[in-house]
């Protein structure tokens, strides 16, 4: 069974669309996050959500709006797509604590390409 | 403010050579350590962690790693490379008593030749 599991794996689309990454955990956990891996493997976290409460929020642009229907579920939508949106983004989970006691379990990533 | 620098972007070794990724970090508070393993268009996996118990912490594979709080590294280690072991690694700190928010080094890409 997968533990984090995010879809797509992979998506070309075109400038201006708008595109959604839908996340799953099946962990138990109930902290949820997206990592952005920019084109040189740099890694950065861009939001988290505990029980659906946005709990991190980095300088991201709002056209990045992520979205938490349960504790098990985190989805990224983002609008008017630009070339720079072109990278992999990482969705992972862990239970919710105070620095790195608690594991951070990452799904395999989706692959965005924006043309 | 928190931060990871992993000394080499790239190390190339033998099959079955010993294997040395070094990391510095760099933390005003009490840190949290880790290194992940990211292989081929695949996601990344927790090798091991250092959350303040045992300084010498040993992972998953074979990979241990010592926390120096004198020299702020955490330098990951395996006695002798696979070439499995051919992947992307990741030094990563995070802040204890904060949110679980992982700050990643620049990653080093580790060549296993036969």
């Amino acid at each position: 069974d997968t533990a984090v599991s995010q879809t797509p794996k992979y998506l070309v689309t075109q400038m201006g669309n708008d595109k959604s990454i839908k996340c799953e955990q099946n962990l138990g956990h109930d902290t949820m996050y997206w990592y952005k891996q920019d084109s040189k493997k740099f890694l950065k976290i861009m939001f988290s959500y505990n029980n659906k409460e946005l709990i991190i929020n980095e300088t991201v642009p709002n056209r990045f709006s992520p979205k938490s229907p349960d504790k098990a579920h985190l989805n990224l939508h983002i609008n008017s797509l630009e070339l720079g949106d072109s990278a992999v983004y990482f969705c992972a989970s862990s239970q919710f604590g105070t620095g790195g006691e608690n594991t951070i379990y990452f799904g395999e990533g989706s692959w965005l390409t924006v043309v | 403010a928190q931060s990871v620098t992993q000394l080499d972007s790239h190390v190339s070794v033998s099959e079955g050579t010993p294997v040395l990724l070094r990391c510095n970090y760099s933390s005003s508070y009490s840190p949290s350590l880790f290194w992940y393993v990211q292989h081929p268009n695949k996601g990344l996996q927790l090798l091991l962690k250092y959350t303040s118990a045992a300084t010498l912490v040993k992972g998953i594979n074979g990979f241990e790693a010592e926390f120096k709080k004198s020299e702020t590294s955490f330098h990951l280690t395996k006695p002798s490379a696979h070439m499995s072991d051919a992947a992307e690694y990741f030094c990563v700190v995070s802040r204890s008593g904060g949110y679980n928010k992982l700050i990643f080094g620049a990653g080093t890409r580790l060549a296993v030749h036969p």
